[in-house]
């Protein structure tokens, strides 16, 4: 079965840095553009960071730029997302979630189960 | 910047009705509209693509409509297991990506 599974979410103080990892399996993960989305607790979602095929066309959301880096290591089939700078509004639900072409655009066809994140002193 | 503004927020629904969820754009950009489904607990699921294509194994009830900046998700008659959270999603202004804030469908 194709499957992503998230980790290293936990409790970090603002101002803080934490790494969180996507585990790939059941699919080609070097052939997918791959995304990091989360969701405050009772929020909807917000698209953070994409990477794109051999690490190239990577992107971020403004509200994390400059502070997050977005990573892949296709010989592990893992996304990671190093997270530094830390804010109490970055507290959420990490997502990652699959990039694939349907139709006429991309669409998010997997997800994994989320791992959170708590910025609090 | 796009605002995908959905309504209702939340809809009240016996199993067996028809749920009709809305979804509108600030903008006209395309029809490269997706709609995905969240339970409690649960990471999201693709539902529907381009505004009106099925994502694979989702079942027929489900479907979707609409163009410029008007998009329907309808479900024709709810399942016990349909109750949950919707949410809309266009991808404009490459690469950004905008959600809506979700329309919460719940059973009454």
């Amino acid at each position: 079965d194709e499957q992503l599974v998230e980790s290293g979410g936990g409790l970090v103080k603002p101002g803080g840095s934490l790494r969180l990892s996507c585990a790939a399996s059941g699919f080609s993960f070097s052939n997918y553009d791959m995304k990091w989305v989360r969701q405050a607790p009772g929020k909807g979602l917000e698209w953070v960071s994409s990477i794109g095929v051999s690490g190239t066309h990577i992107y971020y959301a403004d509200s994390v730029r400059g502070r997050f880096t977005i990573s892949r290591d296709d010989a592990k089939n893992s996304l990671y997302l190093q997270m530094n700078s830390l804010r109490v509004e970055d507290t959420a639900v990490y997502y990652c979630a699959r990039d694939r072409y349907y139709g006429s655009s991309h669409y998010f066809d997997l997800w994994g189960q989320g791992t959170l994140l708590t910025v609090s002193s | 910047e796009l605002v995908l503004t959905q309504s209702p927020a939340t809809l009240s629904l016996s199993p067996g009705e028809r749920a009709t969820l809305s979804c509108r754009a600030s903008q006209s950009f395309s029809s490269s509209v997706a709609w995905y489904q969240q339970k409690p607990g649960q990471a999201p699921r693709l539902l529907v693509y381009d505004a009106s294509n099925r994502a694979p194994g989702i079942p027929a009830r489900f479907s979707g409509s609409g163009s410029g900046t008007d998009f329907t998700l309808s479900i024709s008659s709810l399942e016990p297991e349909d109750f949950g959270v919707y949410y809309c999603q266009q991808r404009t202004n490459w690469p950004s990506i905008t959600f809506g804030q979700g329309t919460r469908l719940e059973i009454k």
